[in-house]
């Protein structure tokens, strides 16, 4: 496997459920991210984390529940979500150097629809 | 606060030329970032324009100007494959990346 990958690709879930967003990068980077896509509106970050360090959460509801085990690996748990929450969740990876900014690696996303 | 414009959508004939542009308004800059996202699929990297000027790469180039606070990709000899949305993102003072919502190019024959 190279660069970001995304599991699952789709998923339908209730709104009582809960489910669990996986993310894997293989580019040896230090910094993860977790965004919302939706239609005609720009990418919402949701979460970052650098190395392995939850470093910015912009306000987002804790139905959303990201985890870091390590470098390589992010997850997003999922509980209780409501219909609005249906969108296209993007993974990306980053390798941090101080005072600059270097491009993200997108992951191929999950689309999530919440009934 | 903090705004990226670009045209939601735009139309564009194969072998032509078209010029996607975005002004933005933010606190700082550290560079301006274009994307490239076919339907379906991951956003990927495009261009990274830091300094004023033309960077040009292949079929694709990106203007910058600081002092007007705009950004423009050049697509030149348009194919089918390059329709896609192209997203432009400004890294702020704080090294923050804020996201225009994309403009949806649709090629036709």
């Amino acid at each position: 496997e190279t660069g970001v990958t995304q599991t699952p690709r789709h998923l339908v879930m209730g709104m009582t459920n809960k489910k669990s967003l996986k993310c894997e990068q293989h580019l040896g980077h230090n910094a993860m991210y977790w965004y919302k896509q939706s239609a005609k509106k720009p990418l919402e970050l949701m979460f970052v984390y650098s190395l392995e360090e939850r470093v910015e959460n912009n306000s987002v509801p804790s139905r959303f529940s990201p985890e870091c085990p390590n470098s390589s690996h992010l997850f997003l748990h999922l509980h209780t979500l409501q219909p609005e929450d249906s969108a296209l969740y993007l993974c990306a990876s980053s390798q941090l150097a101080g005072g600059s900014y270097n491009e993200q690696f997108f992951g191929p996303g999950t689309r999530l629809t919440v009934l | 606060g903090q705004n990226i414009d670009q045209p939601t959508e735009m139309t564009a004939t194969e072998g032509a030329i078209v010029q996607i542009n975005c002004t933005y308004q933010t606190s700082g800059f550290n560079g301006l970032f274009w994307y490239q996202q076919h339907a379906g699929e991951a956003p990927t990297f495009l261009s990274y324009n830091v300094l004023d000027g033309l960077e040009e790469k292949g079929r694709f180039s990106s203007f910058l100007s600081r002092s007007k606070g705009y950004s423009y990709l050049l697509l030149k000899e348009l194919q089918m494959k390059d329709s896609a949305s192209y997203l432009c993102a400004v890294v702020d003072s704080n090294y923050q990346l804020i996201w225009g919502a994309g403009t949806k190019l649709i090629i036709k024959p």
